[in-house]
């Protein structure tokens, strides 16, 4: 049972235009979330988190919302640049337990 | 300087050998973390430990032991290894094992591990 899940595998984007990166969690107790991204041969960075008690959050060009009766989480990048193309991680997190879960993964591709 | 660093980088080895994979963090933080990818891009955590004790332990095979010496350190020894064990291997640490607003997890850059 795999309880997050990132449903598109891929997302191809203009540069300067907005991506949009998707997650669907099924535990509801899942309290922090996060976004980390990928390059091919190098380990996640972290991006950006939000906790449960908030809808939103923002640090420069990048977006987290949370919508918690849907259990959906998404990364808006605005504007998307050539140098974002990587896999982007959504992870969630039950803090009491401290266990982590990681999606899939989406590869993002900005064209220029 | 590297926060979370682990060695060696690539190893490959045959069927049968047992080795161990180093992890450091420099961050002062508590909790330390030993992740595998899988063929599919998956991080699938294997074990944690807070203060050189261990909190969390995946379902992974015997074979795959961790050892802390200390709180800044977390190898992961893994004997007899078989061909599946193929994959690239993430220490990561993070400031305590409950994860607050403003903490995160810190990555090494992994372990690229083949089994021949």
């Amino acid at each position: 049972d795999q309880q997050v899940k990132q449903n598109s595998p891929s997302l191809s984007v203009q540069e300067g235009r907005i991506s949009i990166l998707n997650c669907d969690y099924t535990n509801s107790m899942f309290d922090y979330f996060l976004w980390y991204k990928k390059y091919p041969a190098e380990g996640p960075t972290f991006l950006i988190s939000i906790s449960s008690i908030k809808d939103k959050n923002e640090d420069g060009r990048f977006t987290v919302f949370l919508n918690k009766s849907a259990k959906h989480l998404s990364l808006h990048i605005v504007p998307s640049q050539p140098g974002d193309s990587a896999v982007y991680f959504c992870a969630a997190i039950n803090t009491n337990a401290g266990k982590s879960t990681f999606g899939d993964g989406t590869t993002l591709t900005v064209k220029p | 300087d590297t926060a979370v660093s682990q060695t060696p980088k690539y190893l490959v080895t045959q069927m049968g050998n047992d080795k161990s994979i180093k992890c450091e963090q420099n961050l002062g933080h508590d909790t330390m973390y030993w992740y595998k990818q899988d063929s599919k891009k998956f991080l699938k955590i294997m074990f944690s430990y807070n203060n050189k004790e261990l909190i969390i332990n995946e379902t992974v095979p015997n074979r795959f032991s961790p050892k802390s010496p200390d709180k800044a350190h977390l190898n992961l020894h893994i004997n007899s290894l078989e061909l599946g064990d193929s994959a690239v291997y993430f220490c990561a640490s993070s400031q305590v094992f409950r994860l607050l607003s403003g903490n995160t997890i810190y990555f090494g850059e992994g372990s690229w591990l083949t089994v021949v």
